[in-house]
């Protein structure tokens, strides 16, 4: 079945560190990709998505390039900040009347000043 | 932004009461409202996708006779776990779809969540 796995939490960096959040994903076909962001109280927010094999999703700093060779995903951001500080969700979709946000476990990421 | 609300944000309750769990979207319409279950460091699942007017589809593996989800108005949706046991503890999320959100599934604007624990 489809699925996703991103990468274990808690992540701590400190400010202006490179972040880096694993995301792989097992699907039969070729769905879009998603990255979701959750900060403290809030709901999840899309933040970034990608919808074709060697597309990159951006957005306030984050990058993600979707790679079809490696079924991958990964988050990344150059110079993170405190404000980064969040729960990430990696996510995929196959569009259709039916289709349903597949999430994974989430990676939580902590920023220190 | 598209704001969802849910309510309450933490419940605790003994096992066998039941439990209403409210979301709203309040500043659009909401066509579909998505109810998704979070246990600790596992993904979201969702339960049940619900449509104003009309009843809920679950997902498999999902009672319906346990989890009742009632979507009266296009801003209100409620989720009631009837006869909540221990293992109903979990975070419960809300979404919600707008009328303009067209076939873009991942437009769904998400509540902050609801803590459940049944002791």
């Amino acid at each position: 079945g489809n699925s996703v796995t991103q990468m274990e939490g808690p992540v701590t960096l400190s400010e202006e560190a490179f972040l880096t959040i694993n995301c792989t994903y097992t699907a039969t076909g070729y769905p879009s990709l998603f990255w979701y962001v959750q900060y403290p109280g809030e709901g999840l927010q899309l933040l970034l998505k990608a919808t074709k094999a060697d597309d990159k999703g951006s957005n306030k700093g984050f990058e993600a390039t979707y790679r079809k060779e490696t079924t991958s995903f990964h988050l990344e951001k150059g110079s993170v900040q405190v404000s980064d500080s969040a729960v990430y969700f990696c996510a995929l979709i196959f569009y259709s009347s039916a289709s349903k946000i597949i999430f994974g476990s989430g990676t939580r990421l902590s920023i220190r000043p | 932004g598209a704001v969802v609300s849910q309510h309450p944000s933490r419940v605790i309750c003994k096992s066998g009461t039941s439990v209403k769990i409210e979301c709203r979207s309040l500043d659009f319409q909401a066509t579909t409202m998505f109810w998704y279950r979070q246990f600790p460091k596992q993904s979201l699942m969702l339960m049940a996708t619900s449509n104003e007017g009309s009843k809920a589809t679950y997902e498999q593996g999902v009672e319906k006779d346990k989890f009742l989800i009632n979507h009266a108005s296009l801003t209100l949706s409620t989720l009631t776990v009837t006869s909540a046991h221990p293992e109903d503890s979990s975070f419960y999320i809300c979404s919600a779809r707008s009328l303009s959100s067209g076939r873009l599934q991942e437009t769904q604007y998400f509540g902050p969540g609801t803590r459940l624990l049944v002791l």
